[in-house]
């Protein structure tokens, strides 16, 4: 059973629609992130926060919209998508950036499958 | 430009055999590389942490190299099991951001 965990596992939606998904995580993390995930492409990071501050936006489009009110908590807001946003979104925690992202594991949720129409 | 390389996008192996894996990266100077196994349908699984300064790291039947004069990553499984089919990501950290190669996919054969 993971820690982290994402909701809703599948979203459809159209390109003028409003929707959030969410990320909680039960380990006492304080650093959380937002990965891209298509087809055929490696993992893309997005977003990065660490104890709820902002430490990173990877170029991402404002169309995407992260917000994390507390460490146990993480979302993607999304308006006016695009098809090529379909993609897997996968959100992950570790324990914090104190030293330095690679030096501790990831813990990655089972995503959400989100489908532009 | 900087670069991750996995070995190939698959490998089949039959079971009982050592499957090796290799990352390749150019332009990079990580100081940690990890490895993580993704199942369909799942997020990726972290499995091992190697520093710059360790040649080898080993967690049951797993084993990782990191060379940072040849600049790779090798990811040994041995006796290898069809419950190892998966797909496995190399990872490391360049400037404070996590990079992923785009994985090989290991299926092991009865």
């Amino acid at each position: 059973e993971t820690g982290v965990t994402q909701t809703p596992r599948h979203l459809v939606m159209g390109m003028t629609n409003k929707k959030s998904l969410k990320c909680e995580q039960h380990l006492g993390h304080n650093a959380m992130y937002w990965y891209k995930q298509s087809a055929k492409k490696p993992l893309e990071l997005m977003f990065v926060y660490n104890f709820k501050e902002q430490t990173e936006n990877n170029s991402v489009p404002s169309r995407f919209s992260p917000e994390c009110p507390n460490s146990s908590h993480l979302f993607l807001h999304l308006h006016t998508l695009q098809p090529e946003d379909s993609a897997l979104y996968l959100c992950a925690s570790s324990q914090d950036l104190g030293q330095g992202w690679g030096n501790q594991p990831q813990h990655f949720g089972d995503g959400t499958r989100l489908s532009i129409l | 430009s900087q670069k991750i390389e996995q070995n190939s996008e698959a490998l089949n192996i039959q079971e009982g055999k050592t499957a090796t894996l290799t990352c390749n990266y150019t332009n990079y100077s990580p100081a940690y590389l990890q490895w993580y196994r993704q199942d369909p349908g799942r997020g990726p699984v972290f499995l091992l942490l190697i520093r710059e300064n360790e040649k080898e790291k080993r967690k049951e039947r797993l084993k990782v190299t990191f060379d940072t004069t040849l600049k790779q990553s090798l990811f040994h499984i041995t006796a290898s099991q069809p419950a190892d089919s998966a797909t496995y990501l190399c990872a490391l950290e360049s400037g404070g951001k996590s990079t992923f190669g785009d994985g090989t996919t290991l299926t092991v054969k009865p």
